[in-house]
């Protein structure tokens, strides 16, 4: 069954650093999504892109965040300069369309820890 | 989005069935009902939906309330595997952009004693 893969499993980085997650969404999925979990708390959405275009982006999402799909085949997000508190589990989602008919499937994330 | 109201935790036995309520008294006729699920240190996972009529998949059943103010996911045999957080989620059908997210709750903590 084709599945969200997400590297790295953990990544480590000091605080003030650049990190780039990597996601590689299921290859016939149009819709992809990226949310976070920090430790004990809910699951948040980020963004959502669709068509090399960011559709939606929530109030976590300021100018530190960015989203690229730099190839047919991966979707990343990068922060620009990490904080203590972006520590969290971050997910990769992706889906066919939009809309509620469409289930979101989700990779096993990735843990970032800021220190 | 709608608020969904669940409790924070459950136990099942091995085997038996599990009945996971979900309270959403301010639904509106065009949001669908979600069930996701999260296991220990995974992503979530879609488990159903549903918007009026009972539904069956072969994860589990979702049984919706004639009024819509309520849901209930039925696990027909909780094994230890079903252990998990699962989150009743609102879903508008009238998509633009603001409906593509999935807005999480706490959930239940579904616990599964051998």
């Amino acid at each position: 069954e084709p599945e969200v893969t997400q590297t790295p499993s953990h990544q480590v980085t000091q605080m003030g650093q650049e990190v780039i997650l990597r996601c590689v969404p299921i290859s016939n999925h149009l819709y992809f999504y990226w949310y976070r979990q920090i430790l004990g708390q809910k699951v948040e959405f980020l963004v959502s892109f669709y068509n090399n275009e960011i559709s939606e982006k929530s109030e976590i999402f300021d100018d530190q965040f960015s989203v690229e799909r730099p190839d047919g085949s991966n979707f990343t997000l990068k922060i620009r300069s990490t904080k203590l508190e972006d520590s969290a589990m971050y997910f990769c989602a992706s889906s066919v369309l939009a809309g509620v008919s469409y289930e979101q499937y989700f990779g096993p994330g990735t843990r970032l820890t800021v220190t | 989005d709608a608020k969904t109201t669940q409790p924070n935790s459950m136990e099942s036995n091995e085997e038996e069935p599990v009945h996971l309520p979900c309270n959403h008294s301010t639904i509106s006729g065009t949001d669908y009902i979600h069930w996701y699920r999260q296991l220990p240190s995974q992503g979530p996972e879609y488990v159903i939906h549903g918007l009026t009529s009972n539904v069956n998949n072969r994860m589990a059943s979702l049984a919706i309330a004639e009024d819509r103010k309520s849901s209930t996911l039925i696990l027909h045999r909780a094994t230890l595997r079903d252990a998990a957080v699962y989150y009743c989620i609102l879903r508008d059908r009238n998509y633009g952009g603001a409906t593509n997210k999935l807005i999480f709750g706490t959930g239940t903590l579904l616990a599964v004693q051998p």
